[in-house]
């Protein structure tokens, strides 16, 4: 079946400007995750999203970060009034998190660059 | 707090050698350990991982180790290739539910 998707696959936008990123996940699963992954480095954890419970926003930088997700399906991340500082690969994932299963499903990623 | 610990920050193995890493966690309540395998330019994906009730699991020429009283585990690669180059993540899920990722380990398999 459909893996997790992301779009854009790419960004470029000008210091100051707001973005939307979006995750599709794998239908049916309960559970979405958002990760900034900088140059090189690890996966930093933003977002966590389970079923109708309220998101866990323990990660989120910044109060120019917010995430929804919506019916329990896609989400988007926004930044505003963004930063060359928030350059870097965001990834999202899903889990069903049902019959004990934990293995997260990565999407492929939106790279965004602020200029 | 949370903390996953992981060593080294890169590891250079010449072919066919075995590769380990190594995670320590903080928190006795974490009870799965996964380890994510993420190639340049793509995403991470999980290529094995334990739960708490079992020291040893193995697939292959890739194993996973865990010992829970000194609260480290372990990815043990045999018979290196060079399509096990690639950043390696172990993780571990607190008990908020959220996977904390160790800050990854970079594998360069020499030929």
């Amino acid at each position: 079946g459909a893996g997790v998707s992301q779009s854009p696959s790419n960004k470029v936008t000008e210091k100051g400007k707001d973005v939307e990123l979006r995750c599709d996940p794998i239908s049916g699963h309960t559970a979405l995750y958002w990760y900034r992954q900088s140059l090189g480095q690890g996966l930093e954890f933003l977002i966590y999203f389970q079923g109708n419970s309220a998101p866990d926003k323990s990660g989120l930088p910044s109060d120019r970060f917010s995430a929804e997700r919506t019916g329990g399906s896609v989400s988007t991340l926004t930044i505003q009034r963004t930063q060359q500082e928030d350059s870097a690969v965001y990834l999202c994932a899903s889990s069903s998190r049902t019959g004990g299963s934990y293995e997260q499903y990565f999407g492929p990623g939106t790279r965004l660059t602020v200029t | 707090g949370e903390n996953v610990e992981q060593h080294p920050s890169t590891l250079s193995v010449q072919e066919g050698d075995s590769a380990v890493i190594k995670c320590t966690y903080s928190d006795s309540a974490s009870n799965y350990f996964p380890w994510y395998k993420q190639e340049l330019g793509k995403r991470p994906q999980l290529i094995i991982d334990i739960r708490s009730n079992v020291g040893e699991k193995k697939d292959q020429r890739i194993a996973v180790t865990l010992n829970k009283t000194a609260k480290h585990f372990s990815l043990h690669i045999t018979e290196t290739q060079p399509e096990d180059s690639a950043v390696y993540f172990c993780a571990t899920y607190f008990g908020n539910e959220k996977l904390t990722f160790g800050t990854g380990t970079r594998l360069t398999i020499i030929p």
